[in-house]
């Protein structure tokens, strides 16, 4: 079956630099993808989204850029602080099912004072 | 918090116990969901209820019986279950199935599952 990955497992980063956590998906009938942010003890929570028609889309210190040609996906995190430690995953959407999304296994991001 | 409450946070029961998992949402979505989450395997989803009716049980054994007495509280009942059941089991709620929920898919904290 199709499915959402990502290329590492761990990623550890100097407290200020900043983070890209890649995401691979395979699926390319889905318009749809959401980053996730799971902090220990805590359920995931929604960070950024972005559709398949867009390249690009910018919150607060965070970016998410999607490369339609080689079906990747990417989170960038600026000037990373203490409270950005958890594990992120991707999601994709392609309608299919009452959810429709279908979730990457995630990447631990560590933050080294 | 969420607006997603899951009680209990850990639980730890024996293969012939018989326990439920519990959630609760304070959002005023109608639809809600429970999915597994094990260590290094992507989220799984097990059931989704919409409007108290279950549109979808993703070939989940029969020893998870899910139970949905109304928008607001969600039950995932266990029996006879096996080690590797042990896992975080997650509750969310959403207004609406599919798209126009997906981007508003709020969790809980999760229930903590070990089978002994």
């Amino acid at each position: 079956g199709e499915s959402v990955g990502l290329h590492l497992p761990t990623l550890s980063v100097q407290e200020g630099d900043n983070s890209i956590i890649n995401c691979a998906y395979s699926n390319s009938a889905s318009d749809y993808f959401i980053w996730y942010k799971q902090e220990s003890g805590k359920g995931p929570q929604f960070i950024i989204d972005i559709r398949s028609n867009m390249d690009k889309r910018q919150g607060q210190r965070v970016t998410v850029l999607l490369n339609k040609t080689v079906k990747h996906l990417s989170l960038q995190i600026a000037a990373t602080q203490p409270g950005d430690s958890a594990v992120y995953f991707c999601a994709e959407y392609s309608g299919g099912g009452a959810d429709g999304l279908t979730f990457g296994k995630g990447t631990h991001l560590i933050i080294q004072p | 918090e969420t607006g997603v409450t899951q009680t209990p946070r850990h639980l730890v029961m024996g293969m012939t116990n018989k326990k439920s998992l519990k959630c609760e949402q304070h959002l005023g979505h109608n639809a809600m969901y429970w999915y597994k989450q094990s260590a290094k395997k992507p989220l799984e989803l097990m059931f989704v209820y919409s409007l108290e009716e279950r549109v979808e049980n993703n070939s989940v054994p029969s020893r998870f019986s899910p139970e949905c007495p109304n928008s607001s509280h969600l039950f995932l009942h266990l029996h006879t279950l096996q080690p590797e059941d042990s896992a975080l089991y997650l509750c969310a709620s959403s207004p609406g199935t599919g798209i126009s929920g997906a981007n508003v898919l709020t969790f809980g904290a999760g229930s903590r599952l070990t089978v002994l």
